[in-house]
């Protein structure tokens, strides 16, 4: 089992719906929870980071964290051409290492 | 301000060439990462640096070497390397060691001939 699993896509969404992207992971003692949005041939970009559980909101963007179950996910709203991305999403383990998902490639149609 | 800056942007090297990559942030961060990531993959730890101090080296091989002079400036310096080494290198700060938000650098894209 991988530290870090996201579903590869690509997620397909049509414009102004919810993008709803799904990451789990395996080690229950991680704290620090990150989502990062890289367009392609660029770096990753920081866009969301949650370390309770619940809902953290940030303009269209919802980040949704449950350690019981392992899962966090980011909810895209208004989804736009502009977000067509691939979505990183990263743990972090002990000390103070990232551990990324192999991302989620979400595309947004006009 | 979260920005972090890179230079060279490209980099086309032989396999017998010297060259360094650097990084500089202005952030007042403690702690800064040297990433490799190749195409489609998600980013790969190879170092972390702690208060100028090498805290995390992942196995990386000898022919890439870190180096932190200072607390803004991270650089890694590359020699005799080999043609799957082509990667965009990424380096990134956090504010401290530990669970702290990392912010990316723009890259360097390295092509190794």
């Amino acid at each position: 089992q991988k530290e870090v699993e996201q579903n590869s896509g690509p997620l397909s969404v049509p414009e102004g719906a919810i993008a709803s992207l799904n990451c789990t992971y395996s080690d229950r003692v991680s704290q620090s929870f990150f989502w990062y949005r890289q367009y392609s041939g660029k770096s990753p970009e920081l866009i969301m980071s949650i370390y309770s559980n619940g809902d953290k909101e940030d303009g269209r963007f919802t980040a949704q964290l449950n350690k019981a179950s392992q899962y966090v996910s980011l909810l895209i709203r208004d989804s736009q051409p502009s977000d067509s991305a691939t979505y990183l999403c990263a743990v972090n383990r002990a000390g103070n290492m990232l551990t990324f998902g192999g991302g989620t490639r979400l595309m947004v149609k006009p | 301000d979260t920005e972090v800056t890179q230079t060279p942007k490209h980099l086309v090297m032989g396999m017998t060439n010297k060259k360094s990559l650097k990084c500089e942030q202005h952030m007042g961060h403690r702690a800064m990462y040297w990433y490799k990531q190749k195409a489609k993959k998600p980013p790969e730890l190879m170092f972390v640096y702690s208060y100028e101090k090498l805290s995390i080296n992942e196995s990386v091989p000898s022919r890439f070497s870190p180096e932190c002079p200072n607390s803004s400036l991270l650089n890694l310096h590359l020699h005799a390397l080999q043609p799957e080494d082509s990667a965009l290198y990424l380096c990134a700060s956090s504010q401290l060691p530990g669970e702290q938000e990392q912010y990316f650098g723009p890259g360097t894209r390295l092509t190794v001939t």
